[in-house]
This record gives structure tokens, C-alpha cells and sequence, in this order.
């Protein structure tokens, strides 16, 4: 079946720490997406990649980085930068500039 | 601005009892809308796209609806299975380039 995975489910990172977030698509999708959801509050995007090796900052790119070797795989490292982590993160994935999203089941980071 | 506004926040029902959600927006430029549904925990599950005023979209229990200014998700005889959160978000130009923005979504509750 196709779709994205994200691992880990659940990450917990200390304080001063990277941690990296894995989200791998099968769908040969041209286009990733990170999005951070927290409460009350809509998606808000943090990286986008329309192609392979370019990637574009979105609304809340500070302290996060990202990169885009292969087509199926597009991480994100929250860096020690990124004052505020612990949220719900969102990968998502699409044909470029046609329908809707597709999500992956998130990875909730919690900074402890 | 570009904005997206969902209404209500939460929404309580019992179960046959028939509603709408609501999803405003003030864009420019606006090249679809589409509609998610959110269980806990999940990443969002793509549920409809709606590219023009006046479009129409049916899935079993739900209908959604465009107009120049907001669509409507219709949920006729709700389950306590639909209980979720319901998000949209609009596709616009933006800039030169294509901009997703979501709205906080309706957390809807059927009781059984």
C-alpha cells in the first residue's frame, strides 16, 4: 500500500539535544511537507520541498532543519535552536499543486 | 491577510442529529479547498477537494459545499463514529508561488 510513514511515534528529547524526524512516502510524490500542530492552533508549515535537493523555509522554519536527497525521503532535525519543540509533527505529502495532502500518523516530540 | 476561519470551535450532537461546519476564508487568488478529518493522536485523512463555487462533494454522511466565501461540511445522520476533528484548508496563490493555509478545525462530538 502507499502512503507516508513517519517514525518514531513517539520521541522524547532532552534539553540542548537534535533529534531528527524520519518521514519516507512510496507515493512518488514530487512534494514534502513538515507541519507543526499544536493545540488551538492550525497547521503551521515549517519546511516544504517541491524536488529533490531544494527546499523552501515556511512559516516557523527557525531552529528546524531539513534535507532532500532522495524523492521518498525528506527529514526534519529539530535543533537545540528551537526553543519551544515539544509539539505534534506532521509530514505530508503531494502532487505537486494538484488535490489534497497526504498526511503521515506524526511524531509527537516532548522536550523532558 | 489570508485567513481561514472554522466555526464552531467544538460541536456536540446527538447521534442522527443533522449539522454543518463551517470554513471561511478571505484569500486572493484561491485555487481549491479541500476538507480533513482528524482523529486523536492521527495525522489528518484527506476527505474532499473543492476547486470552484457552486462544486458539490459527497461521501456517505457528508456533503461539502463551496461559495466565493466559505464551504460548508454537511453531516447528515451523524454516528459516534464521526467524531473527529474536521479541518480545511485553501490552496491560493500566493507570492508567485502556491500556499496552503489551515484552519484550526470544528471538534465534533456525536453521542450516542
Amino acid at each position: 500500500d502507499g502512503g507516508i510513514t513517519q517514525s518514531p511515534k513517539y520521541l522524547f528529547r532532552k534539553e540542548g539535544q537534535n533529534v531528527t524526524l524520519s518521514c519516507e512516502q512510496n507515493l512518488n510524490h514530487d512534494a514534502m511537507y513538515w507541519y507543526r500542530q499544536d493545540p488551538g492552533q492550525g497547521l503551521r508549515l515549517i519546511y516544504y520541498s517541491q524536488i529533490v535537493n531544494d527546499f523552501q523555509k515556511g512559516d516557523i522554519a527557525e531552529g528546524y532543519s531539513v534535507s532532500r536527497e532522495k524523492k521518498e525521503s525528506f527529514p526534519l532535525t529539530v535543533t537545540s535552536a528551537q526553543k519551544n519543540p515539544t509539539a505534534f509533527y506532521l509530514c505530508a505529502s503531494s502532487i505537486q499543486g494538484i488535490g489534497g495532502y497526504t498526511f503521515g500518523s506524526g511524531t509527537r516530540l516532548t522536550v523532558v | 491577510e489570508d485567513q481561514v476561519t472554522q466555526s464552531p470551535e467544538a460541536l456536540r450532537l446527538q447521534e442522527g442529529e443533522s449539522s454543518s461546519l463551517n470554513c471561511s476564508y478571505t484569500v486572493s487568488g484561491l485555487r481549491g479547498l479541500f476538507w480533513y478529518r482528524q482523529d486523536p493522536g492521527k495525522g489528518p485523512e484527506f476527505l474532499f477537494t473543492l476547486y470552484s463555487a457552486g462544486e458539490e462533494k459527497e461521501k456517505e454522511r457528508l456533503k461539502a459545499t463551496l461559495t466565493k466565501k466559505e464551504s460548508f461540511l454537511h453531516i447528515t445522520a451523524p454516528k459516534p463514529e464521526d467524531s473527529a476533528t474536521y479541518l480545511c484548508a485553501v490552496l491560493m496563490n500566493s507570492g508567485g508561488y502556491q500556499k496552503v493555509t489551515f484552519g484550526t478545525g470544528t471538534k465534533l462530538q456525536v453521542i450516542p
